[in-house]
C-alpha cells in the first residue's frame, strides 16, 4: 500500500533554534518527493520538489533532503521564525498513467516555534 | 495573477442540501483537482481534470461531481449533504507538465470550509 509517514506529529521549538522534520514513504515506483507549507487557516504552498535523481534541494531556510534507497526525506530549518509556525506536509508522487491516485500526502507535521 | 480562487470561504448546510464550491485559476492551467482535509488525515482526491471536458475520479468521490467546461473553472457539486462530509476542500491546479517527468508545482486555493449539519 502506497503511505507517507511524517514525524513528530507536533514540535515546539524556540525561535533562533534548527529542526528536522521526517517523511518516510512506500509509494512505489517513485516519481518526485514534494513538501509543502501550509498556514493555519491557509492552502498548501510548495516548498521544493524532488526527483529521484536529486539528494538535497533549499528554499531560503529550508533544505530538504532525499534518500530514494531507503525511502526517506527531510527537511531542515534554520534559524527558525515565528512566521515558520505552519504544518508541513510531505507528498510522493508515484508514476502512474492515471493522474487521479498519482499523489500520496502525509498527515503533516505540525510545528510551533516560540519566542 | 490571482493565481487559484475558492469561493465561499465558509458554508454551513443541513443535512439533504446540495450546493455548488466554486473555484477559479488564471494560470492557463490544464491540470485541476480537488481535495479535503480531515483532521489528522492527509489530504484526499476527489475529483481531477486533465483539461476542459475531461473529469475523472480520485480517491474518495461519492457524494460529489464535477464538470470542466472551461480551462480556467472547476465547479464541485455536493448532491445530497451528509454530515461526514464536514471538511474543509481545497482546489488545486498545475501545468500539463504535473503529469510529465519533470514535475511542475502545484497551486492550491484558500479552502472552503464547510460544516454539515
Amino acid at each position: 500500500k502506497n503511505q507517507v509517514e511524517q514525524s513528530p506529529q507536533s514540535l515546539i521549538i524556540l525561535e533562533g533554534k534548527n529542526c528536522t522534520l521526517q517523511c518516510n514513504y512506500t509509494v512505489s515506483p517513485f516519481s518526485n518527493l514534494r513538501w509543502y507549507k501550509q498556514d493555519t487557516g491557509r492552502g498548501p504552498v510548495s516548498l521544493t520538489i524532488m526527483t529521484f535523481s536529486e539528494n538535497t534541494k533549499s528554499n531560503g531556510r529550508y533544505t530538504a533532503t532525499l534518500d530514494a534507497d531507503t525511502k526517506q526525506s527531510s527537511l531542515h530549518i534554520t534559524a527558525s521564525q515565528l512566521s515558520d509556525s505552519a504544518s508541513y506536509i510531505c507528498v510522493v508522487s508515484r508514476l502512474n498513467n492515471n493522474a487521479g491516485n498519482m499523489l500520496t500526502f502525509g498527515g503533516g507535521t505540525r510545528l510551533m516555534v516560540k519566542p | 495573477n490571482a493565481g487559484v480562487t475558492q469561493t465561499p470561504k465558509f458554508q454551513v448546510l443541513k443535512t439533504g442540501q446540495s450546493m455548488t464550491l466554486q473555484c477559479a485559476q488564471d494560470m492557463n492551467h490544464e491540470y485541476m483537482s480537488w481535495y479535503r482535509q480531515d483532521p489528522g488525515m492527509g489530504l484526499r482526491l476527489i475529483h481531477y481534470s486533465v483539461g476542459a471536458g475531461i473529469t475523472d475520479q480520485g480517491e474518495v468521490p461519492n457524494g460529489y461531481n464535477v464538470s470542466r467546461s472551461t480551462t480556467e473553472d472547476f465547479p464541485l457539486r455536493l448532491l445530497s449533504a451528509a454530515p461526514s462530509q464536514t471538511s474543509v476542500y481545497f482546489c488545486a491546479s498545475s501545468s500539463k507538465t504535473f503529469l510529465a517527468k519533470f514535475p511542475d508545482t502545484q497551486y492550491f486555493g484558500p479552502g472552503t470550509r464547510l460544516t454539515v449539519l
